[in-house]
């Protein structure tokens, strides 16, 4: 059974500081995985896509890579702003026949501080 | 184009009333994923739509709930009888294609009085 798991659950830094959110992953068999950003009452924003074929997937300031043989995505964001604070979530696509739902993990929640 | 959209945005009922979230995907897109995140917790699928299919259902309670998605209209989540501890933010994606990101609306945000 695919679970997914996010460290750290709750990060606070600085403006400007350049950071680094983990996700974990059992079962390497996935489509793709996905970065998501929630904001408080709010709805998913999806940040990145990476295939399984893919290693990373840039957008501005944002960063994600993925190993799928250790089971691992970082999303690195360069430059913090306090804009940048909500929760980040991971989801993965299971790789088993029609599969199409989304596995998550439960999310980092961010500050970052002016 | 307009995003995915879904209404209410926030719903208040009081146990054993009924429930109807209403889910209008991204223009084009014929997939609709229904996901419910409940306090404290994860995100967790519920149940996967075609145009008057349904695909996956394996989220699902069994009892009490439903979905469609018909040829015309919105797709629904139906609540029925609710309980206390259906409160939720109930989401809705939708997608053109198993290989297109899943897009999700602002969410409905249900109450159980």
């Amino acid at each position: 059974k695919q679970e997914v798991t996010q460290i750290p659950a709750a990060l606070s830094v600085p403006e400007g500081e350049n950071l680094v959110l983990n996700c974990s992953f059992t079962d390497s068999a996935i489509y793709n995985l996905q970065w998501f950003r929630q904001d408080p009452g709010k709805g998913l924003t999806s940040l990145l896509l990476i295939q399984s074929s893919q290693r990373e997937q840039t957008s501005g300031r944002l960063n994600a890579s993925l190993d799928k043989s250790s089971g691992r995505s970082t999303l690195y964001i360069a430059a913090s702003q306090p804009g940048d604070s909500a929760t980040y979530l991971c989801a993965v696509r299971p790789r088993a026949g029609n599969n199409r739902k989304l596995i998550w993990g439960l999310g980092t929640s961010l500050a970052v501080n002016p | 184009n307009a995003g995915v959209m879904q209404n209410p945005r926030h719903l208040v009922r009081r146990r054993g009333q009924e429930a109807r979230l209403r889910c209008s995907p991204m223009k084009g897109h014929s997939h609709v994923y229904w996901y419910r995140q409940l306090p404290e917790e994860g995100l967790k699928f519920m149940v996967y739509l075609q145009k008057e299919n349904i695909i996956d259902e394996s989220g699902m309670p069994k009892e009490r709930f439903s979905a469609e998605f018909p040829k015309e209209g919105p797709s629904i989540l139906r609540i029925q009888q609710v309980v206390r501890g259906d409160s939720a933010a109930y989401f809705c994606a939708s997608s053109n294609s198993h290989q297109e990101t899943q897009y999700f609306g602002p969410g409905t945000r249900l109450l159980v009085l």
